[in-house]
């Protein structure tokens, strides 16, 4: 049990695009998930966290309006990369929180490359 | 937060066990120790996670010292597939504005050779 979904696995678009990322839990409920970037040779940074129903809560330094995020049932949520640029490519890591529990299962991560 | 120190390579022969250090000595008596490995280009995958007490499942064994102020990873029959980077993260407690959040550090690269 406990497996995370994410979808795509990887992904390629042109700068200024917008990029949907999928991440479902697929024999649990979350009632809340995270979403994490990580760069080349770093570690995981934690860039907000999801509420099933409610709006999301970013850390500091990211940018609510670039990256949009919508949790919109306890098995899916959704992270889209606006007008995405170079700088934004990363491989994208969701998590997911079973509820009733506290540990985080995470997804297999999305790969995003902008040109 | 509590922050976690752990030695940034270990080695390991296949069949051993693989023991990996963390230190967490700024730990709250109610926040839990976690344990996550991530593979090469995925995503981090839970292993286990204690409070107090010793801990095992069918991945591993955690130890945790009396003081709790560190606490070991055991992988009992280490195989060419662990090798990965091991993170020892201390997860905030409930209450906190941080509940929930797990802090990543660079963790512990574990080479098991053959």
């Amino acid at each position: 049990g406990a497996v995370v979904s994410q979808h795509p696995s990887w992904v390629i678009c042109k700068s200024g695009t917008s990029v949907k990322i999928e991440c479902r839990s697929l024999d649990f409920q979350a009632t809340t998930m995270f979403w994490y970037r990580q760069f080349p040779k770093q570690s995981l940074m934690l860039m907000a966290t999801s509420n099933e129903g409610s709006k999301a809560t970013y850390e500091q330094g990211v940018e609510k309006d670039k990256f949009l995020i919508n949790h919109a049932s306890l098995t899916l949520s959704t992270l889209t990369v606006t007008s995405a640029h170079p700088e934004d490519s990363s491989f994208y890591i969701c998590s997911a929180r079973r509820t009733g529990t506290d540990t985080q299962y995470f997804g297999p991560g999305t790969r995003l490359t902008v040109l | 937060d509590a922050k976690t120190t752990q030695p940034p390579s270990m080695d390991c022969a296949e069949g051993r066990a693989a023991n990996l250090p963390c230190n967490h000595s700024t730990i709250s008596g109610n926040e839990y120790v976690y344990w996550y490995r991530q593979i090469h280009s995925q995503g981090p995958q839970y292993i286990i996670h204690g409070l107090k007490n010793n801990e095992t499942n069918e991945m591993a064994s955690l130890i945790i010292t009396e003081d709790r102020k560190s606490s070991t990873l055991i992988l009992p029959h280490a195989t060419l597939r662990d090798t990965a980077v091991y993170y020892c993260i201390v997860r905030p407690s409930a209450g906190g504005t941080s509940y929930g959040k797990l802090t990543f550090g660079q963790g512990t690269i574990l080479t098991v050779h053959p």
